[in-house]
C-alpha cells in the first residue's frame, strides 16, 4: 500500500535562512510526487511535481524539491526564507503502478513558519 | 485567480437541515474531487469523479452524496446535517492523465449546530 509521511508537524526558520520540509514515501512501483501550499482561509495550491528525469524540480515563489529514490524522499526547499512563505504545506504521492488504485494520498501537513 | 469557485465560503446551519455545497470548475477538467479537512488540517477524500454521471466514495466514510450531470459542476448533498459534520470542505479538479495536479477550490467552512 502506498504511504506518504511528513515527520514535523512545524518548522520553524529565520526569515533568510534556508528552509526544508521533508516527505517521506512508500509506494510499490515508480512514483508520482507532488508539493501543495495552504494559506489561511484558502484552498490548496500546486508547488511542483516529480515525475520523471532530472532529480531536482524547480517549482513556484522559489521552491525546489529533490527526488531521493534511494531514500525513497521529496523535501521541499528554499535557500531563503521569506515571512511570506509561512504557511502549510503538504506532500502528496501517486503510485503509477497501483493501477485502479493508484489515488492520490496526501501527507498530514508541516506547518512552516517563519520568523522576521 | 481560482479556476475553481465554491460556495458559499462559510456556512452556519442547524442540525437537521438539508445543505448543498456547490462547485464549479471553468478549467473543463474531468475529475472532480471532494476532501474534507479537519482541525488537525489532514485531508479526507470523500467522493470524486471521472466525467459526467461518474461519482464514486472516497477513503473516509460519509453520509454526503455527490452528482455529476454536468462536466463543470459537482455539488455535495447532506440530506440532514450534524454537528459531526462541521469541517472545512475542499473541492478539487484535475485533468485525466495521473501527472496532473490538483487545483482547489477556497473551500466552504461548515458549522452544524
Amino acid at each position: 500500500a502506498q504511504s506518504v509521511a511528513q515527520p514535523e508537524d512545524q518548522v520553524n526558520v529565520a526569515e533568510g535562512n534556508p528552509l526544508t520540509v521533508k516527505c517521506t514515501y512508500s509506494v510499490s512501483g515508480n512514483p508520482y510526487l507532488f508539493w501543495y501550499v495552504q494559506y489561511p482561509n484558502r484552498g490548496l495550491q500546486f508547488l511542483l511535481k516529480y515525475i520523471t528525469g532530472d532529480n531536482l524540480v524547480k517549482g513556484s515563489y522559489g521552491f525546489e524539491a529533490e527526488f531521493n529514490k534511494s531514500q525513497t524522499s521529496f523535501h521541499l526547499k528554499k535557500p531563503s526564507a521569506l515571512v511570506s512563505d509561512s504557511a502549510l504545506y503538504f506532500c502528496a504521492v501517486r503510485d503509477m503502478n497501483g493501477g485502479a488504485t493508484n489515488k492520490l494520498i496526501f501527507g498530514t501537513g508541516t506547518l512552516l513558519a517563519v520568523q522576521p | 485567480e481560482a479556476d475553481i469557485y465554491q460556495t458559499p465560503r462559510y456556512l452556519v446551519i442547524g442540525t437537521g437541515k438539508k445543505i448543498t455545497l456547490e462547485c464549479s470548475q471553468t478549467m473543463g477538467h474531468d475529475k472532480m474531487y471532494w476532501y474534507q479537512q479537519d482541525p488537525g488540517m489532514e485531508l479526507h477524500l470523500i467522493h470524486y469523479s471521472y466525467g459526467v454521471n461518474s461519482t464514486e466514495k472516497g477513503d473516509l466514510s460519509s453520509e454526503s452524496t455527490v452528482s455529476r450531470i454536468r462536466t463543470e459542476h459537482f455539488p455535495l448533498t447532506l440530506e440532514s446535517a450534524r454537528p459531526s459534520h462541521t469541517s472545512q470542505y475542499l473541492c478539487a479538479s484535475s485533468e485525466l492523465a495521473s501527472n496532473s495536479p490538483l487545483h482547489f477550490g477556497n473551500g466552504t467552512r461548515l458549522t452544524v449546530t
